[in-house]
């Protein structure tokens, strides 16, 4: 079966914009996951849900940056007012059998 | 709270040759996971090999395999055989199992020498 994508794969927004990226998981997969991972560093948990149910928020840097999961599939993780430094790649993942499948990431750049 | 470290930030190998990776990790739990990921420049994060912590037969998957030192809290991965693909970033992640979040190392950047 197809594997966790994400889109858009790359992003330009203007400082100030809002920008919105989509997580599609794995079918069947319960969990799902977003990581921001700056550039050389390795991937930071943002937040987790399981299902529709946002179990976790406690990595999302500010109260800009909100996910969602209505449906318990697609997830959408916006962040409003962009600034510069929230460029980075955002990677999701989903779950099962407490293993993480990653998605290729957006790579979001704040100008 | 958990930590992951990964001292090596760059190696290098020669094609056909074998390469280890190191990481620590720092925590005071009992039951747990411990994978390592790669990530080529697509950034596509694909998962090597994992570790249950209660197991103490080291994981191995072809031509990749662990060295799983529990009470030394370590966690080296062996690459045999190295082939160009193998080149990429190497994550060392750290998790609680029970689909909770993943702890990451900085990572180890592989280059393959043809």
């Amino acid at each position: 079966g197809a594997g966790v994508s994400q889109s858009p794969r790359y992003k330009v927004a203007k400082r100030g914009q809002d920008v919105a990226l989509r997580c599609d998981p794995i079918s069947g997969h319960v969990s799902l996951f977003w990581y921001q991972q700056a550039l050389g560093q390795g991937p930071e948990f943002l937040t987790y849900f399981q299902n529709e149910a946002q179990l976790d928020k406690s990595g999302l840097p500010s109260d800009r940056f909100f996910a969602e999961r209505p449906e318990g599939s697609v997830s959408t993780l916006k962040i409003q007012r962009t600034q510069q430094e929230d460029s980075a790649v955002y990677l999701c993942a989903s779950s099962h059998l407490d293993t993480q499948y990653f998605g290729p990431g957006t790579r979001l750049t704040v100008l | 709270a958990q930590t992951v470290t990964q001292s090596q930030p760059e190696m290098s190998v020669q094609e056909a040759e074998t390469v280890t990776l190191s990481c620590t990790y720092d925590t005071s739990e009992s039951d747990y996971y411990l994978f390592w990921y790669k990530q080529p420049p697509s950034r596509q994060m694909i998962l090597v090999i994992r570790q249950e912590a209660y197991k103490q037969q080291n994981a191995t998957e072809n031509r990749f395999s662990v060295n799983f030192q529990k009470a030394a809290k370590s966690f080296s991965l062996k690459i045999s055989d190295s082939q160009l693909g193998d080149a990429a970033m190497y994550f060392c992640a750290w998790g609680r199992g029970g689909n909770t979040p993943l702890v990451f190392g900085k990572g180890t950047r592989l280059s393959v020498i043809a």
